[in-house]
């Protein structure tokens, strides 16, 4: 199983609601990354957690909260966002942070009204 | 400021020809270098890496190229087909240490169109 899940699919909140994004992974794989990606611009890191612990923090506002729970989990809590926020919001994992070949989710479509 | 550069935004290709996909970095601590697909609605997938102690690596229909004193790498797909429609993000990152290591910074990618 090669697969990294992504739910929600798609999210609508407005800027005063709390919700949170999930990301799973079975490959065993020790690196998980969050990344933010809006139209026609690149994917941007927002966190990496290597062995479960928050190795990166790429400056991201504190309206966002990055979780591991477990080594197949990852969780990104959101509460407060502004519109700007609104975006594709993609996970990743990798066998460790020294492997750069990443197995991308599907995604999740924010829009934050 | 962007570290990793795609100039194309597309490129459109007849099918049975060659596809050369440009990228441009200008950070001297970039060691690796990758190139990733990815399809609408769905997240990219890895397609080839290139170390910077080599300057070709290949893998079946698709070759990375690397300049390192031009600080340029490119992708060829030959023969193009069909289904390589997608967008192509160039990838790069740092073995040896510094602020980007274990990051991969990604350039704006290039929509690459192959018609039957």
């Amino acid at each position: 199983d090669t697969e990294v899940t992504q739910t929600p699919k798609h999210l609508v909140m407005g800027m005063t609601n709390k919700k949170s994004l999930k990301c799973e992974q079975h490959m065993g794989h020790r690196a998980m990354y969050w990344y933010k990606q809006k139209a026609k611009k690149p994917p941007e890191l927002m966190f990496v957690y290597s062995y479960e612990k928050l190795s990166i923090n790429e400056s991201v506002p504190s309206r966002f909260s990055p979780e591991c729970p477990n080594s197949s989990l990852l969780n990104l809590h959101l509460h407060a966002l502004q519109p700007e926020d609104s975006a594709l919001y993609l996970c990743a994992s990798s066998q460790d942070m020294t492997v750069f070949h990443y197995y991308f989710g599907a995604g999740t479509r924010l829009s934050v009204l | 400021d962007q570290q990793v550069k795609q100039n194309s935004p597309s490129l459109s290709v007849q099918e049975g020809r060659i596809s050369i996909l440009n990228c441009d970095y200008t950070n001297s601590m970039f060691d690796y270098f990758l190139w990733y697909k990815k399809y609408p609605a769905e997240g990219p997938t890895f397609l080839i890496s290139i170390s910077s102690i080599k300057d070709k690596n290949e893998d079946g229909r698709f070759t990375v190229f690397l300049n390192k004193s031009a600080k340029h790498l490119s992708l060829h797909i030959v023969p193009s087909q069909p289904g390589d429609s997608a967008v192509y993000f160039c990838a790069a990152s740092a073995f040896a240490g510094g602020t980007s290591y274990g990051k991969l910074t990604f350039g704006q990618g290039t929509i690459l169109t192959v018609h039957p």
